[in-house]
């Protein structure tokens, strides 16, 4: 199975200040096909997650361009760069390379 | 508007069994694979199982394998998770996800929490 491990942030993060979340898979995550399947969720508090980033570097629709994603193989990393109150939550990176399907344990985003 | 509307859940003894259910509205569900993805209480995001888009294909994590059955209505837009042999740590929020690989994620419903005590 691939194992995605995530970093914390140095809690909690200046609003209008960037933070970066790191997420390691633990095997590459390319595809046969040559796509990466790496995605990008935020779980705002009381709600499901939803989907920000996807093939490591797409936003999906709606999502506001302070959200960022890069990477290659098997280092992943959102950035944000302006933090707003809205992006308190818990981000987590997911693998859909192959199955089972895996998760980050998760990147608590607190603001003050 | 895409919409998952997932129901089913309750509370169960261990050794239980639920069926869990997802409407899909908005989109031609019988084009999509489908998920559940599962989180227990202040616990992080769980995959449970995927099937494609004819239920051909099915794929199951192994903490549910040979317990846990997904399958789909095409013809109602409709997935499900059968639930059997249940363990207080299957506790959790059931999330019915749309799509996979490029996609996964896309699209999530609120979710149905499913206990399970004694």
């Amino acid at each position: 199975d691939i194992v995605m491990t995530q970093t914390p942030l140095p809690s909690p993060v200046t609003l209008g200040q960037p933070a970066s979340i790191s997420c390691r898979s633990s095997e590459s995550l390319v595809h046969s096909g040559g796509d990466t399947y790496l995605n990008w969720l935020q779980q705002r508090p009381g709600q499901p997650p939803r989907l920000l980033i996807y093939k490591i570097s797409n936003r999906f629709s709606g999502v506001p361009d302070r959200f960022s994603g890069s990477g290659a193989g098997t280092d992943f990393t959102l950035k944000i760069s302006r933090v707003e109150p809205e992006d308190v939550g818990i981000y987590y990176c997911a693998q859909a390379t192959q199955f089972p399907l895996t998760f980050g344990g998760g990147t608590k985003l607190e603001i003050k | 508007e895409v919409q998952l509307l997932e129901s089913g859940g309750d509370l169960v003894q261990p050794g239980g069994s639920l069926r869990l259910s997802c409407v899909a509205s908005g989109f031609t569900f019988s084009s999509y694979a489908m998920n559940w993805v599962r989180q227990a209480p202040g616990k992080g995001l769980e995959w449970v199982s995927s099937i494609s888009s004819s239920g051909g294909d099915t794929y199951y994590a192994d903490s549910v394998k040979g317990r846990f059955t997904i399958s789909r209505d095409n013809s109602k837009n409709t997935l499900f998770l059968q639930l059997n042999s249940l363990r207080v740590e299957d506790t959790a929020v059931y999330y019915c996800v749309k799509d996979w690989s490029i996609w996964f994620g896309v699209t999530w419903g609120q979710g149905t929490l499913v206990t399970v005590s004694s």
